[in-house]
């Protein structure tokens, strides 16, 4: 079954830039069928999509975000990754990589097992 | 401040049935497929149903779902206390500037 790992500093300082790495072990990143995303979820609180990437780069992002995000892909390593620039507290958060279809219907499955991320100085 | 509005809070006892609604528009549920997640506590969400009303070949067949011009429902069959989670929809939004993906507000099931 695949398995999706996210990695990264578990905390940050504010108005620094945040960065986190997501492996696939065991599967293969690089299919047109699969779209691969950023999910994220403030404590106590719901979840916001980030944004997603295809194995050729091509890129989704939530407008709320956009412009303070950057999600690149390596096929070569078989991961994605996450850079969320300027934070703030309020990016202090779980953040959860996940697979989604390229298609019209979206759905994320399977999803990492998170990692939580601390904006403080 | 999601444009998926979901009920806070739903309750039954053991056994018994109970239905999430998740209400949106015209430009999301309206036009797009929803998907629906389960988050135990402590836990990564984990799907559903998606595509309205399909269910992962894992899912238990107590779990339905439907879809119903803009609003979408969960239906939760022989509610048991493995059930208690928080429980999201999703579905991508249309609209001219702003199209993203975006998560219901969430409904934590209490089982009584």
């Amino acid at each position: 079954q695949l398995q999706l790992q996210e990695s990264g500093p578990g905390l940050v300082k504010p108005s620094e830039t945040l960065s986190l790495t997501c492996t696939v072990p065991g599967g293969s990143i690089s299919s047109s069928s699969y779209y691969w995303g950023w999910i994220r979820q403030p404590p106590g609180k719901g979840l916001e999509w980030i944004g997603s990437i295809s194995y050729r780069g091509n890129t989704y992002y939530n407008p709320s975000l956009k412009s303070r995000v950057t999600i690149s892909v390596d096929t070569s390593k078989n991961q994605f990754s996450l850079k969320l620039s300027s934070v703030t507290a309020a990016d202090t958060a779980v953040y959860y990589c996940a697979r989604h279809p390229n298609s019209s219907g979206w759905y994320f499955d399977p999803w990492g097992q998170g990692t939580l991320v601390t904006v403080s100085s | 401040q999601s444009v998926l509005t979901q009920p806070p809070s739903v309750s039954a006892a053991p056994g018994q049935k109970v239905t999430i609604s998740c209400s949106g528009s015209s430009s999301n549920i309206g036009k797009n497929y929803v998907s629906w997640y389960q988050q135990l506590p402590g836990a990564a969400p984990k799907l559903l149903i998606y595509e309205n009303n399909k269910r992962p070949s894992e899912i238990p067949d107590r779990f339905s779902g439907s879809k119903s011009g803009t609003s979408a429902t969960l239906g939760i069959t022989g509610l048991q206390t493995g059930d208690e989670a928080d429980y999201y929809c999703g579905t991508w939004d249309s609209s001219l500037s702003t199209a993203s993906y975006v998560f219901g507000t969430g409904t934590k099931v209490t089982v009584l």
